[in-house]
């Protein structure tokens, strides 16, 4: 059974940074692409950012571009989110989930969640 | 980017009711590279359905999908009580990936 546990998240100045990670318990870590994809407060799903079951693939959303930076340890089996320059806008329940394909592709199973909260 | 239209936004209805999700597209998707997610409150999203009308693992046979080009269904045959939640409809054939708003199944 794939379980993904996020954590990382919390109460941040606006300006500031965090770094989310998404620990595996999956037999085959490499063979699957995670993404992140965040769910803003009694909103939708916006999808993040995905990388490649060996990492050497990674993908952003345009508009999170040069902000977020998606890594993953394979002998961790986790992954990582580095999230910088944090705005109010960016306040979200983020969700690390596994995909058969990177880049776009439907998403299989899901963490959690880690909150994430821009404010001052 | 592609943009996803669910209808309506809210459907009350019975347990052992049929309900019928609607997802439109503003382009077609390719290759029926649509998903349906569930989500209860304070959960994360559960994969439902994947390429619009395969089910995805231990998703019981009440729950179908159909469509292709701009217009997909979701389709619960008979509603059980654990089916009031939150579904979302997703395009995974042009990137990015993008989600519907949302169609809230609630009791009546």
């Amino acid at each position: 059974e794939v379980q993904l546990v996020e954590a990382g998240g919390g109460l941040v100045n606006p300006g500031g940074s965090l770094r989310l990670s998404c620990a595996a318990s999956i037999l085959s870590f490499t063979s699957y692409s995670i993404n992140w994809v965040r769910q803003a407060p009694g909103k939708g799903l916006e999808w993040v950012a995905s990388i490649s079951g060996s990492g050497t693939y990674r993908y952003y959303a345009d508009s999170l571009k040069g902000r977020f930076i998606i890594s993953r340890d394979n002998a961790r089996k986790s992954v990582y989110l580095q999230v910088n320059s944090l705005r109010a806008e960016d306040t979200a329940v983020y969700y690390c989930a596994t995909a058969p394909v990177a880049g776009v592709s439907y998403l299989d199973y899901w963490g959690q969640g880690t909150l994430v909260t821009v404010s001052s | 980017e592609i943009v996803l239209t669910q209808s309506p936004g809210t459907l009350s209805l019975s347990p052992g009711d049929r309900a019928t999700l609607s997802c439109r597209t503003s382009q077609s998707v390719s290759a029926s590279y649509l998903a349906w997610y569930q989500q209860k409150p304070g959960q994360a999203p559960r994969l439902l359905m994947y390429g619009s009308f395969n089910r995805a693992s231990g998703i019981p046979d009440r729950f179908s999908g159909r469509g292709s080009g701009t217009d997909f269904t979701l389709t619960i045959s008979r509603l059980e009580p654990e089916d009031f939640a939150v579904y979302y409809c997703h395009q995974y054939g042009s990137s990015p990936g993008t989600f519907g708003q949302g169609t809230t199944v609630e009791i009546k």
